[in-house]
């Protein structure tokens, strides 16, 4: 079965510290990992997509990187500021319709 | 969110009774996906078109109809709400004609069944 598996399932960080969330996968086959930022009460957004042949994408102050050999992927957030205070979400595509979200890890920035 | 529209934003429904749930696109894209999210679990597919009057079913279809007249329209219906329904349902758009979800949600609706 295809899964996907994200830790921590919440953190509280410090306005201006880093974090780095963590998503274990085994979806197969593979077609890219994407992670996404879903703010309360809103549709989740794309923040990078990473197909396998690739170990780092960035957006800002957001750096994923993937190691498909282990089939893990983190991303972290820089310099974390008050709007990061979101859930992020690992999802896995394995080709055509098929995705495996991750249930998300909350992140609380506090100023 | 760019180009998709779902409607209504909130609903109360009573248990029994029939809903209707509407996404809109405005850029003519063939892939359409309705997901349900509840706390602790991942979004989960209900439902996908793959054009006008092409759809197949999801993980979690039992309970739910969708139809697709039009292109830009995905409705996806409730015939008999329950209360496992309670849910915040997503639409969301593939921009590849591979079908490949490339990430564009709509901002969900908040359906409480009472």
């Amino acid at each position: 079965k295809n899964q996907v598996e994200q830790s921590p399932q919440s953190l509280i960080i410090l306005e201006g510290k880093n974090c780095t969330l963590q998503c274990n996968y085994t979806v197969s086959p593979f077609s890219n990992l994407r992670w996404y930022k879903q703010d309360t009460g809103r549709g989740p957004v794309s923040l990078t997509i990473m197909t396998f042949s690739e170990n780092t994408k960035s957006n800002g102050r957001y750096t994923a990187t993937l190691d498909a050999d282990t089939k893990q992927s983190s991303l972290h957030i820089t310099a974390s500021q008050l709007s990061d205070s979101a859930s992020y979400i690992c999802v896995v595509s394995a080709g055509d319709y098929k995705l495996s979200f991750g249930a998300g890890t909350t992140v609380t920035v506090r100023a | 969110d760019a180009g998709i529209t779902q409607s209504p934003r909130h609903k109360v429904t009573e248990t029994g009774t029939p809903v209707t749930l509407r996404c809109h696109q405005t850029e003519n894209h063939r892939y359409m996906y309705w997901y349900r999210q509840d706390p602790g679990h991942g979004l989960r597919l209900i439902h996908y078109s793959y054009g006008v009057k092409d759809t197949d079913k999801g993980e979690v279809s039992d309970g739910y109809s969708v139809s697709r007249s039009k292109t830009e329209d995905f409705l996806l219906t409730l015939e008999s709400a329950t209360s496992s329904q309670t849910s915040v349902y997503f639409c969301a758009i593939s921009e590849s004609d591979t079908g490949d979800p490339s990430g564009t949600f709509g901002s969900g609706t908040r359906l409480t069944v009472v």
